[in-house]
């Protein structure tokens, strides 16, 4: 596609139930990266993807947060035993991933609201 | 840690006149960039400027500029000839040397523009 996509748009659950999270980013790009935005605050980095290595996840919050990424495109963010603190905005990134400082392109998030 | 300090929650301007924003940031880091996010209503994020650190000159991006004080660890944003389609949620971002688009942002400031 031509920019990066996330599914769903907006989810509501029930706290301790599990949620995925879908990116797809812009074809050929090598890096991915997940976000979270919470009510009022700046973005906090979660989870980073380069190509084949192995994932930088030292923004996870706990280890109820998990997400990998298949074939080296699309990434599914989860959140087990969801808690109202989740609650959130999570947005992912994607870049061509071949140098610093690159611009990233951002998908337009999926809106989580925890019960 | 690097962090990044937003002191204006909310910013007002009227159409065609210039605002600033401000941001601070802290880092014992020699090598790092800076960057100004724009957050639309539609929550995806769009670079507006960005700013190596060992450059002395400001960046500019048509009505968009920078003050980038090294010293003061300050980094403003300047939007001259202020637009309706400039009203936004405004982020600041910081990224180390080898942190490869591990950003870290502000709080954010949400910018009205006044017809």
């Amino acid at each position: 596609g031509a920019g990066v996509s996330q599914s769903p748009s907006n989810k509501v659950t029930e706290k301790g139930k599990d949620v995925e999270l879908r990116c797809d980013p812009i074809s050929g790009h090598t890096a991915l990266y997940w976000y979270r935005q919470s009510l009022g605050q700046g973005l906090e980095f979660l989870i980073y993807f380069q190509g084949n290595s192995a994932p930088d996840k030292s923004g996870l919050p706990s280890d109820r947060f998990s997400a990998e990424r298949t074939g080296g495109s699309v990434s599914t963010l989860t959140i087990q035993r969801t808690q109202q603190e989740d609650s959130a905005v999570y947005l992912c990134a994607s870049s061509l991933g071949d140098r610093q400082y690159e611009k990233l392109f951002f998908g337009s998030g999926t809106q989580l609201s925890v019960l | 840690a690097q962090t990044v300090t937003q002191s204006q929650p909310e910013m007002s301007v009227q159409e065609a006149e210039t605002v600033t924003l401000s941001c601070t940031y802290d880092t014992s880091e020699s090598d790092y960039y800076l960057f100004w996010y724009k957050q639309p209503p539609s929550r995806q994020m769009i670079l507006v400027i960005r700013q190596e650190a060992y450059k002395q000159q400001n960046a500019t991006e048509n009505r968009f500029s920078v003050n980038f004080q090294k010293a003061a660890k300050s980094f403003s944003l300047k939007i001259s000839d202020s637009q309706l389609g400039d009203a936004a949620m405004y982020f600041c971002a910081y990224e180390r040397g080898t942190s490869y688009g591990k950003l870290t942002f502000g709080q954010g400031t949400i910018l009205t523009v006044h017809p």
